[in-house]
């Protein structure tokens, strides 16, 4: 069965650069959300959106931005880098129409290293 | 605001034997779901079992069984028979009915012993 695809896998940038993480969810998934994991911590809710637009919202800073597209990938954007950015950022997807709403399926993830 | 607990940061099993990993939770609504997912050295977040709040069934996969106690806001999670795979990091999580974020606990460090 197809998975949540993120891209890049890796990803090193300098402090004050930008990053964008992208997100293709599972097919017919509608509904995407993004968490942030440090290192060893739990993954912390950053974004979720459903049918493109906004749904939730968490702890990202203003720093970040994020959106959903027409075919339902999501980008995360990452601006003026900082050391405490680089973590492990997750995608996640789930699916309302079929009723498992509550189920979320997450990609591999993108590890970000901000030097 | 929901919270998650997990109070044994690392537990160890004997293969083939049997190992039950604690959550705790806090939540006001009546409504909601708990999940078990797998963290290997991969990093991958694995789905392992999902219980819905309102059954009072426990639910099972596989070798994996959760005891969940709504009174006391406790989904335990039961592993039978560990294998070497099963060796990861174990996070108890819940979410609020709808499509709602995950709330994760601290984690749970699993390793099996040959």
């Amino acid at each position: 069965a197809a998975g949540v695809i993120q891209s890049p896998r890796h990803l090193i940038k300098e402090k004050r650069e930008t990053a964008t993480l992208k997100c293709y969810p599972i097919p017919r998934h509608d509904t995407v959300y993004w968490y942030q994991q440090g290192p060893g911590q739990d993954p912390q809710f950053l974004i979720s959106f459903y049918e493109k637009m906004q749904s939730d919202k968490g702890s990202i800073p203003d720093r970040f931005s994020a959106q959903q597209f027409s075919d339902y990938h999501s980008e995360l954007n990452m601006s003026s880098l900082e050391l405490g950015d680089s973590a492990l950022y997750f995608c996640a997807s789930s699916s309302e129409k079929s009723g498992r709403t509550d189920t979320q399926y997450f990609g591999p993830g993108t590890r970000l290293t901000v030097l | 605001a929901q919270t998650v607990t997990q109070s044994q940061p690392e537990m160890s099993v004997q293969e083939a034997e049997t190992v039950t990993l604690s959550c705790t939770y806090d939540t006001s609504e009546s409504d909601y779901y708990l999940f078990w997912y797998k963290q290997p050295p991969s990093r991958q977040m694995i789905l392992v079992i999902r219980q819905e709040a309102y059954k009072q069934q426990n639910a099972t996969e596989n070798r994996f069984s959760v005891n969940f106690q709504k009174a006391a806001k406790s989904f335990s999670l039961k592993i039978s028979d560990s294998q070497l795979g099963d060796a990861a990091m174990y996070f108890c999580a819940y979410s609020s009915r709808g499509a709602q974020k995950l709330v994760f606990g601290q984690g749970t460090r699993l390793t099996i012993n040959p």
